[in-house]
């Protein structure tokens, strides 16, 4: 595999059900970083990884938890989808964690909760 | 509050040249990113400006005023597969990445 990959490419799940979405970037980046991208606001950050190991709390954590156990995976779980996580949900890494490096996308999972 | 400004929706026409402006009102400023995003796809990077000025590459070029909070898009030769979601971004104080809500180009023959 050469970036970033996700799984699953959709999903649609009941109110209430565990999920997780998976990321996994073999570029060696540092950085992690789960966003939502919901139509007319934007990308917002959900979870943030500097390096293997730490994570952070972005703008809209709420809901969902991530963990950095290797430098390649930083899953995403939501414990109790509701349907307010009906969005599209992108990871991306960058080389480091600071905001003045590019950042790469996955191709991302499209969520809708029911 | 962090803000970030982009016109929702611009149309241009296939040969033209479109400029997409972007301003932005943030704790701190270290850098400015555009990236594309094509319908249904991930964002990807077009530029990257921290100075003032304009940087050019290729069909496309930006430009960042700093003092006046303010960038530009410039896409020249308008193809039809330019028609995309176009992201503004922006490096505050503390290194966080603050993201607009993009702007959306519709190329018409």
């Amino acid at each position: 595999i050469a970036g970033i990959t996700q799984a699953p490419t959709s999903q649609i799940l009941a109110a209430g059900r565990r999920m997780t979405l998976r990321c996994t970037q073999d570029m060696r980046h540092n950085a992690m970083y789960w966003y939502r991208q919901d139509l007319g606001l934007g990308l917002r950050l959900i979870h943030y990884s500097n390096t293997a190991g730490t994570t952070g709390k972005g703008e809209v954590p709420d809901g969902y938890s991530v963990s950095r156990a290797n430098t390649d995976d930083f899953p995403l779980t939501l414990a109790s989808a509701v349907p307010s996580q009906t969005s599209v949900y992108f990871c991306a890494s960058s080389v480091t964690g600071e905001g003045t490096d590019t950042q790469y996308f996955g191709p991302g999972t499209r969520l809708t909760v029911l | 509050g962090q803000n970030i400004d982009q016109p929702t929706e611009m149309t241009a026409t296939e040969g033209a040249i479109v400029q997409i402006n972007c301003t932005y009102q943030t704790s701190g400023f270290n850098g400015l990113f555009w990236y594309q995003q094509h319908a249904g796809e991930a964002p990807t990077f077009l530029s990257y400006n921290v100075l003032d000025g304009l940087e050019e590459k290729g069909r496309f070029s930006s430009f960042l005023s700093r003092s006046k909070g303010y960038s530009y898009l410039l896409l020249k030769e308008l193809q039809m597969k330019d028609s995309a979601s176009y992201l503004c971004a922006v490096t505050d104080s503390n290194y966080q990445l603050i993201w607009g809500a993009g702007t959306k180009l519709i190329i018409k023959p």
